[in-house]
């Protein structure tokens, strides 16, 4: 099943901050996260394995809570150039695909 | 340069024709996996090669098809075209998703007329 994100699409001043989220039915191995700009491909951020691990990259924070099986990115003193869609990514087992969630529109204005 | 190779670019081509996108996965990767992306939608899985063998299977039409071949490069072929196939189509390589991500081409637009 897919992961749903929410929300679908948030609106932020440059400096603010974000909270993206990642839900699932299904018990969770691991979570990728990944930011896609418009016309060009979606690049990898960060990985979360079970074990309520949190990771940073930048001023981009990610928790993952097992139990829960949800997992949260957070997107601090936002920049301009944190605009994009980020998509949340459930896998399996290693070498497993990933399934995606629909995504969810960052916008960051001046 | 992300290290994964996709081509063509860009493809336009008529209903009914039958085209095929090539990916070359990043040196040392060997999954390769197959996404479709319409228009303002999400990545849908369509296929996952690990090694030459077919790993995994999502909601891949029977008129599209691919394979992976011994050096690791990947070909998807989509047959008997519709105006609904029109999508960007992108290939994914990764040495181990347990522990790594995905490193994505840059995607072939496909345009189906």
């Amino acid at each position: 099943q897919q992961p749903v994100q929410s929300p679908q699409a948030v609106i932020l001043r440059e400096g603010e901050d974000a909270v993206i989220n990642c839900s699932s039915s299904k018990a969770l191995y691991s979570v990728h996260w990944y930011r896609q700009k418009h016309g060009e491909a979606p690049v990898f951020l960060m990985i979360l394995l079970k074990g309520g691990e949190q990771k940073g990259h930048e001023k981009i924070s990610a928790s993952f809570n097992e139990k829960k099986q949800q997992s949260s990115l957070y997107l601090t003193a936002s920049q301009l150039s944190y605009s994009g869609t980020y998509f949340c990514g459930t896998g399996g087992t290693s070498y497993g695909k990933l399934t995606f969630g629909q995504g969810t529109i960052l916008t960051v204005h001046p | 340069d992300s290290g994964v190779t996709q081509t063509p670019k860009h493809l336009i081509t008529a209903t009914g024709q039958r085209v095929t996108l090539r990916c070359s996965p990043r040196s040392g990767d060997l999954s390769v996996y197959w996404y479709q992306q319409s228009l303002d939608q999400g990545l849908q899985f369509l296929i996952q090669y690990y090694n030459g063998e077919e790993r995994a299977k999502g909601n891949i039409l029977e008129r599209f098809s691919a394979q992976q071949f011994p050096d690791l490069h990947s070909e998807l072929n989509l047959s008997s075209l519709e105006l609904g196939d029109s999508a960007l189509y992108f290939c994914a390589s990764s040495v181990d998703t347990t522990y790594y991500g995905y490193t994505f081409g840059s995607g072939t637009r496909l345009t189906v007329v």
